[in-house]
């Protein structure tokens, strides 16, 4: 079925751990974009990818490393887990930047 | 920093009534947009509306821009205990790149 799917849906892991998250759409959209969801600050934008091999910062991009090597597939690496990592991290797709966008539902990070 | 704020932060109401939510923003905008979500989901796409137009319809949904105030407002109709989920606005900045995401309203409605 067409649609997005992150992948683990939950996670628990230790600081100074690297961890991935997961990212696969289904529908060829042009952008994707990984966003952290904290109380208090709603969604927030840590980086956005344009195409296959273009990738930008958002508003929170340090301690994270994104790739783009296909266009279906958007991976997050946080290289060195810190406590202030630990959220909910959607990503999500759309043909445009600006365009509505598909997203995911979520992959909820705790950090101990 | 928020490109949308939204207003009130948390709304509670009865089923059957309208619940309506405001949101602000800062710059020029090309579009934008309100979301959904409902606990543990992901967010879901309601409604676009354009710096061109001033008022959109969607089944129970109305929402209406004025870019003069920077401000628009979603209202959804005859409110069912299903619509209770975090609603959002989205702008973009112009750039067409990427949307800003408001902190959202938390809209609970009671059976």
């Amino acid at each position: 079925d067409a649609g997005i799917t992150q992948s683990p849906r939950y996670k628990i892991t230790e600081t100074g751990r690297q961890v991935t998250l997961m990212c696969h759409q289904t529908w060829s959209h042009s952008y994707m974009f990984w966003y952290r969801q904290d109380l208090g600050h709603g969604l927030r934008l840590i980086y956005y990818s344009a195409a296959a091999d273009i990738t930008d910062k958002g508003e929170v991009p340090d301690g994270y490393v994104v790739s783009r090597s296909k266009t279906e597939n958007f991976p997050l690496t946080l290289e060195s887990a810190t406590r202030s990592q630990t959220s909910v991290y959607f990503c999500a797709s759309s043909e445009k930047g600006n365009q509505p966008q598909h997203f995911g539902d979520g992959t909820r990070l705790s950090i101990l | 920093s928020q490109q949308g704020e939204e207003d009130p932060q948390a709304l509670s109401i009865q089923e059957g009534e309208n619940a309506t939510m405001n949101c602000s923003y800062k710059t020029s905008i090309n579009n934008l947009q309100w979301y959904r979500q409902n606990s543990g989901r992901g967010l879901v796409h309601l409604i676009l509306i354009r710096s061109n137009e001033r008022e959109k319809h969607s089944g129970r949904l109305r929402v209406t821009l004025d870019t003069s105030k920077k401000s628009s407002s979603l209202l959804i109709t005859a409110s069912r205990a299903a619509d209770t989920a975090s609603y959002f606005c989205a702008t973009d900045d112009g750039s067409a790149r990427q949307l800003t995401f408001g902190s959202g309203t938390q809209l609970t409605v009671l059976p």
